[in-house]
């Protein structure tokens, strides 16, 4: 939907490494989201951005930064990653209304060892 | 802070009937946004239905409806002649009308469709 990819779909890491994950959309949105999917927790904000170099955190935002110089693309650091860090990630973007809904890219499963 | 709670980790229904997935929320704002999203095993999260606040009338699309009880903060989703293809988790969304516009998740409901 909203025509959403994220890179890679896929990553093994060891930890300690850095790591980063990409969102990229064709519709314009303004905002954009990263969260990540743990298994009991649903989904919880990591950090989100509500335009260019506007960027905020959300619930789960420790040992995360994340970067937004072009409208198209929002991308999600792991400056040192850590096994708590293993989870699959969402990126989700949204118009410019605070009730516009969230559409969601296919998501990157993260393995932390 | 605005909490979601699906109290309902799995539920089961047999194809061509009726089921109920329920969620509550906890909030003091009077205008939000309320969503219900469905994944398959491909992961994808995919939007089902949404509803505002200041409607009172309940949101329907095609199988899918929910009862909104704003006084309750109940907000629970109802899939009529179920089909194999709707065997996902669903998870209940929040959305206030500020603060950035992010989703406050349920734990989600992992929905099995017996043929």
């Amino acid at each position: 939907d909203a025509g959403i990819t994220q890179s890679p779909r896929h990553k093994v890491t060891e930890t300690g490494t850095p790591v980063t994950l990409r969102c990229h959309q064709t519709e314009n949105h303004r905002y954009m989201y990263w969260y990540r999917q743990d298994p009991g927790h649903g989904l919880r904000l990591i950090h989100y951005s509500y335009g260019v170099k506007d960027t905020d955190k959300g619930e789960v935002s420790d040992g995360y930064s994340v970067s937004r110089s072009k409208t198209e693309d929002f991308l999600l650091t792991l400056e040192s990653a850590t096994s708590s860090q293993t989870s699959v990630y969402f990126c989700a973007t949204g118009g410019p209304s605070g009730g516009e809904t969230q559409y969601f890219g296919p998501g990157t499963r993260l393995l932390v060892l | 802070a605005q909490t979601v709670t699906q109290s309902q980790p799995e539920m089961s229904v047999q194809e061509a009937e009726t089921v109920t997935l329920s969620c509550t929320y906890d909030t003091s704002e009077s205008d939000y946004y309320l969503f219900w999203y469905k994944q398959p095993p491909s992961r994808q999260m995919i939007l089902v239905i949404r509803q505002e606040a200041y409607k009172q009338q309940n949101a329907t699309e095609n199988r899918f409806s929910v009862n909104f009880q704003k006084a309750a903060k109940s907000f629970s989703l109802k899939i009529s002649d179920s089909q194999l293809g709707d065997a996902a988790m669903y998870f209940c969304a929040y959305r206030s009308d500020n603060q950035g516009g992010k989703l406050i998740f349920g734990q989600g409901t992992e929905l099995s469709v017996k043929p």
